[in-house]
């Protein structure tokens, strides 16, 4: 079967640094997203790793260990827009398909 | 900017009632998807269509069925609806083959009673 785990919720407080951890077990594995949701919103994309290692966007980081089936997304400077849902998800096969996971919402605390 | 629109933001409709849902994207994008979101269970994908009049079964097809007659407009359809497809409905496109990001619609919130 295909399965994503991600903590359901993580509290952090503004300035700190915050990691949400993902790992999955799917089969065509092409790389890992991640996505943002307001409550209310639409997910938006943030990141996408097809190797291993670490990408950086501002404040955002994504990594991949694809030999470990496992990333994670790191939150640096959080503020308190940062409040939200984010979803890991697998990119499977050539025609983007996503598979998502449960979801981790993020609550910044003043 | 992408923009992909949903037809209703809210929806009501009674058990049994053939449900239309449909999305438009404006940026000539090949892929299209349709997701449904309930709490604790994250997006799970219901269809995805690649080109004009393909159309591939996603995670939890049963139920649904859609159709993409032009390229740009991709349409969910419950036949009978049913209490247990009250959910949050999006919709999604992204580029083409290799593309790996999805942008989606505001959703539609369907109740059925």
């Amino acid at each position: 079967g295909q399965s994503l785990e991600q903590p359901s919720e993580v509290t952090a407080v503004e300035g700190a640094i915050v990691q949400i951890n993902c790992t999955y077990q799917t089969s065509g594995f092409y790389g890992l997203s991640w996505y943002q949701q307001h409550d209310g919103g639409a997910p938006t994309f943030l990141s996408y790793n097809a190797l291993d290692g670490l990408e950086e966007t501002g404040r955002f980081s994504s990594f991949l260990s694809r030999s470990d089936s496992y990333g994670y997304l790191l939150l640096q400077e959080l503020q308190m827009k940062d409040s939200a849902s984010y979803f890991c998800a697998v990119v499977s096969g050539n025609t983007g398909k996503l598979i998502f996971g449960q979801g981790t919402t993020l609550q910044v605390k003043p | 900017d992408v923009k992909v629109t949903q037809s209703s933001r809210y929806l009501v409709k009674r058990t049994g009632e053939k449900v239309f849902l449909e999305c438009v994207q404006d940026m000539d994008h090949e892929n299209m998807f349709w997701y449904r979101q309930d709490p604790g269970l994250g997006l799970r994908l219901i269809y995805f269509s690649y080109d004009v009049k393909m159309k591939e079964k996603g995670d939890i097809p049963e139920g649904y069925s859609v159709s993409r007659e032009k390229k740009e407009r991709f349409s969910l359809i419950l036949e009978s609806a049913s209490t247990n497809q009250t959910s949050m409905y999006l919709c999604a496109s992204s580029l083409g083959s290799g593309a790996n990001e999805q942008f989606f619609g505001p959703g539609t919130r369907l109740t059925v009673l």
